[in-house]
């Protein structure tokens, strides 16, 4: 149990255009989801906590307008990147935890390369 | 300032033989977890340990906790080929909600 996938798990893109990671739990009812960037060999950092029905909050330094969060259902939760420039190269990853849960349950990852 | 830092960065060991690896962290915690990341791949929930416990096991993993050092070790015995991953401490904390914050990782290999 506690499956969580994303879809792509790779993508390529023009600079300018936008892209959409989706986040799905597959046997569980995910009340929060996170997403986390990560750079080659470096660590996980939280961009967003997006609880179902309410807008997402994001940490410091993180613009809203470029990564727009929506957490419509309490199994999908999607990521866009819009305009995306080369320095949003980078492997996002998202997590999603049940109600009243500690644990935090992560899906592959999406590798998003823009030219 | 990210709020664990994990030693060693790198450790390379022999099929076999015990792996320890240690996070220090800042500030006070609600509970620590490991994480295991294979190459390009998701984080997969090793252990948690809440600021209460002082050690707590799962098969070969032993995890240790020490609140007033603000540090834990991960201690994975007789390694395999296959726990060749990365390895990260996360903690959530007080007043945190569920928010993780990860430390720097360690990179572990083990060889034949």
């Amino acid at each position: 149990g506690a499956v969580v996938s994303q879809h792509p798990s790779r993508v390529i893109c023009k600079s300018g255009t936008s892209v959409k990671i989706e986040c799905r739990s597959l046997d569980f009812q995910a009340t929060t989801m996170f997403w986390y960037r990560q750079f080659p060999k470096k660590s996980l950092m939280l961009m967003a906590t997006s609880n179902e029905g309410s807008k997402a909050t994001y940490e410091q330094g993180v613009e809203k307008d470029k990564f727009l969060i929506n957490h419509a259902s309490l199994t999908l939760s999607t990521l866009t990147v819009t305009s995306a420039h080369p320095e949003d190269s980078s492997f996002y990853i998202c997590s999603a935890i049940a109600g009243g849960r500690e644990t935090q349950y992560f899906g592959p990852g999406t590798r998003l390369l823009v030219l | 300032s990210q709020q664990g830092e994990e030693d060693p960065q790198a450790l390379s060991i022999q099929e076999g033989e015990n792996a320890t690896m240690n996070c220090s962290y800042k500030t006070s915690i609600n509970n620590l977890q490991w994480y295991r990341q294979n190459s390009g791949r998701g984080l997969v929930h090793l252990i948690l340990i809440r600021s209460n416990e002082r050690e707590k096991h799962s098969g070969r993993l032993r995890v240790t906790l020490d609140t007033s050092k603000k540090s834990s070790s991960l201690l994975i015995t007789a390694s395999r080929a296959a726990d060749t991953a990365s390895y990260f401490c996360a903690t959530v904390l007080t007043g945190g909600g569920n928010k993780l914050t990860f430390g720097t990782g360690t990179q572990l290999k083990v060889e034949l």
